[in-house]
């Protein structure tokens, strides 16, 4: 099983500021990683796939790099509606593997 | 766009069963990838089960394999997950998502219903 790591488990950040977000897989997976965004009481969102490419509607603020083993989010400005729970998962390999999540909270 | 609605969660006793189902709409159903995905209360998320579009793939987690069943009805637009012989660790909010259906053997999770929440307790 492959296993996803994000880090940090907290990002404190201040509205109108960037945030970078980390998620490391324990083997390679090529792009076949997605970020999904989850508020609290809601389903998860898909935010960005093929480690890249934003979802439909999803803000350009937003923008995922990375391949292999290393992905990173980017929130470029966070909004006030930014603050939520984001999860990497990597779709390469069975079982599909979801990191523990990245809580990014108003600093 | 597309939509998934769940239903069938609820209290059930440890070893006991219980039936999910999501209803679909908005897309052409039998043409896509599904999964249940789970959340146990204030934790992350869990996939537990995949099935092809014809109902012939199956995939699932170790923690459920042998104790629930992925079906679907492409007639009814709908999936189902058989859970038998529950646990208490089974408790969780149980998510329908649908695959992107844009790469082989499987995609990203592009449209997710709003949950079920399944409760195992005596």
């Amino acid at each position: 099983e492959i296993v996803m790591t994000q880090s940090p488990a907290t990002l404190p950040v201040s509205p109108g500021e960037r945030a970078t977000l980390s998620c490391r897989a324990s083997q390679t997976i090529s792009s076949n990683l997605a970020w999904y965004q989850q508020k609290p009481g809601q389903a998860p969102r898909l935010l960005i796939y093929g480690a890249s490419t934003r979802a439909t509607g999803i803000p350009a603020r937003f923008s995922g790099s990375g391949s292999g083993t290393e992905f990173t989010l980017t929130i470029g400005s966070l909004q006030s509606e930014d603050f939520a729970v984001y999860y990497c998962q990597q779709y390469n390999h069975w079982p599909r593997t979801f990191g523990q999540g990245t809580k990014v909270e108003i600093k | 766009e597309g939509q998934l609605v769940e239903s069938g969660g609820g209290l059930a006793q440890p070893g006991g069963s219980l039936r999910l189902s999501c209803a679909a709409s908005g897309f052409t159903f039998n043409t896509y990838e599904m999964n249940w995905v789970r959340q146990a209360p204030g934790k992350g998320l869990e996939w537990i089960s995949y099935v092809g579009s014809t109902g012939k793939t199956i995939y699932y987690a170790d923690s459920v394999k042998g104790r629930f069943t992925i079906s679907r009805d492409n007639a009814k637009n709908s999936l189902y997950l058989q859970m038998n012989y529950l646990r208490a660790e089974d408790t969780a909010i149980y998510y329908c998502t649908r695959d992107r259906g844009l790469r082989f053997d499987g995609d990203a999770f592009d449209i997710w219903g709003q949950g079920t929440m399944v409760t195992v307790s005596s």
